[in-house]
């Protein structure tokens, strides 16, 4: 289970700190990522942390305000988010990856979120 | 990066018919790296399949997935009616970011 929170109203420019708290399976074995949707609109990957923390990923959208990070003692996640902007605006969610070998690919792996939070809103306006 | 494109914006059908949702990538993926995500309103996606065809652990088998390089397909043979929904593909390309298509809204007619 992925449980999600942190959001709430910011004035642009602002800051949050989103928390995602894992339980029931082993957190520091699995890369997680958060992604966001904006009010009536679709799914944007938003960034990536690897299980050590190894490696982090952002979309061009976030990076350099937006900072993942992770505390596998806690088994939670997190997303700090400065500088934001009224685009910023959406229900973030957090996401388990997990991975397989691929059935007809040898040699090759897929990835997919299979646990999901139910999401947190952050609303960027004055 | 890797712009999916999905078809149609909204499909209208009856429950007990076929339905067709199609994925194109800008550029080619592997099927390996391509899953589908189903999302009602006010709730978080569920995955329905990756590898562009293996069924998620508790989907029905009227879900399928197909589809190589850049066209990918996700056929759900006989429609329920929990299943008029949002559906979502996403490519994990060799890098980041792993994109997803604007998708598809399958609403009951």
């Amino acid at each position: 289970q992925l449980v999600e929170s942190g959001g709430g109203l910011v004035k642009p420019g602002g800051s949050l700190r989103l928390s995602c708290a894992a339980s029931g399976f082993t957190f520091l074995t699995y890369n997680m990522i958060w992604v966001r949707q904006a009010p009536g609109k679709g799914l944007e990957w938003v960034s990536f942390i690897s299980s050590s923390s190894s490696h982090i990923y952002y979309a061009d959208s976030v990076r350099g305000r937006f900072t993942i990070s992770r505390d596998n003692a806690k088994n939670s996640l997190y997303l700090q988010m400065n500088s934001l902007r009224a685009e910023d605006t959406a229900v973030y969610f957090c996401g388990r990856e997990d991975v397989v070998p691929a059935v007809f690919t040898p040699g090759e792996y897929s990835y997919y979120m299979d646990v999901w939070g139910k999401g947190t809103t952050v609303t960027v306006s004055s | 990066e890797i712009v999916l494109t999905q078809s149609p914006g909204t499909l209208s059908l009856s429950p007990g018919e076929r339905a067709t949702l199609s994925c194109r990538a800008s550029q080619s993926v592997s099927s390996s790296y391509l899953v589908w995500y189903q999302q009602k309103p006010g709730q978080a996606p569920r995955l329905l399949i990756y590898g562009a065809s293996n069924r998620a652990t508790g989907i029905p088998d009227r879900f399928s997935g197909s589809g190589s390089g850049t066209d990918f397909t996700l056929t759900i043979s006989r429609l329920e009616p929990e299943d008029f929904a949002v559906y979502y593909c996403q490519q994990y390309g060799t890098s980041p970011p792993y994109t997803f298509g604007q998708g598809t809204n399958l609403e009951i007619k």
